[in-house]
């Protein structure tokens, strides 16, 4: 089945920092891949959709210099945390969906999170 | 986006069926339910998808009402392990996003 990796599951960073999370896909090639957030005891929040050649599209509120997303080959999206401070720390979630699957069976696979927390 | 709605909470004895329901009663014609699940510190876990027939698959079963508009997944024999919150999707036909819910966080009790 297909199968998202995403590195590192925990990281701890300076105010003021910048973090970068990767997301692949390791069997299949994703074109689009997607970037949530989530604080503790609530649900995922959408951050971004991730496009393979071409700029990110965010969501309403996700400032887009803050979380830059970069997703320059078909197994690789990455979010970079910029000037990361004590509120940016949260829980990151990326998927994406394999292309395999047709029609309207649009299942995507979820990476394992990424636990930021910044001091 | 099509939204759903679950109840917040559920308990569940072990060894007894879990039946998690959610209303998505905007859903369009060709729009997928999806179930995911999610334990603690954890990426989501998918459960099983549907369009208009009920599913069935190693983990779970998934009832679809005919109208579309509410949708039942069940989980036959529970065991402490399926404690986790669980997550009803609709996946935009538009815009292909998922966008979650507050979802149902199950417990099963010994």
């Amino acid at each position: 089945g297909a199968v998202v990796s995403q590195h590192p599951s925990r990281v701890i960073c300076k105010s003021g920092t910048s973090v970068k999370i990767e997301c692949r896909s390791l069997d299949f090639q994703a074109t689009t891949m997607f970037w949530y957030r989530q604080f503790p005891k609530q649900s995922l929040m959408l951050m971004a959709t991730s496009n393979e050649g071409s700029k990110a599209t965010y969501e309403q509120g996700v400032e887009k210099d803050k979380f830059l997303i970069n997703h320059a080959s078909l197994t690789l999206s990455t979010l970079t945390v910029t000037s990361a401070h004590p509120e940016d720390s949260s829980f990151y979630i990326c998927s994406a969906r394999d292309p395999r699957r047709t029609g309207g069976d649009y299942g995507y696979t979820f990476g394992s999170g990424t636990r930021l927390t910044v001091v | 986006d099509a939204k759903t709605t679950q109840p917040p909470s559920m308990d569940c004895a072990e060894g007894r069926a879990a039946n998690l329901p959610c209303n998505h009663s905007t859903i369009s014609g060709n729009e997928y339910v999806y179930w995911y699940r999610q334990i603690h510190s954890q990426g989501p876990q998918y459960i099983i998808h549907g369009l208009k027939n009920n599913e069935t698959n190693e983990m779970a079963s998934l009832i679809i009402t005919e109208d579309r508009k509410s949708s039942t997944l069940i989980l036959p024999h529970a065991t402490l392990r399926d404690t986790a919150v669980y997550y009803c999707i609709v996946l935009s036909s538009g815009t292909y996003k998922y966008i979650f819910g507050t979802g149902t966080r199950l417990k099963v009790l010994a």
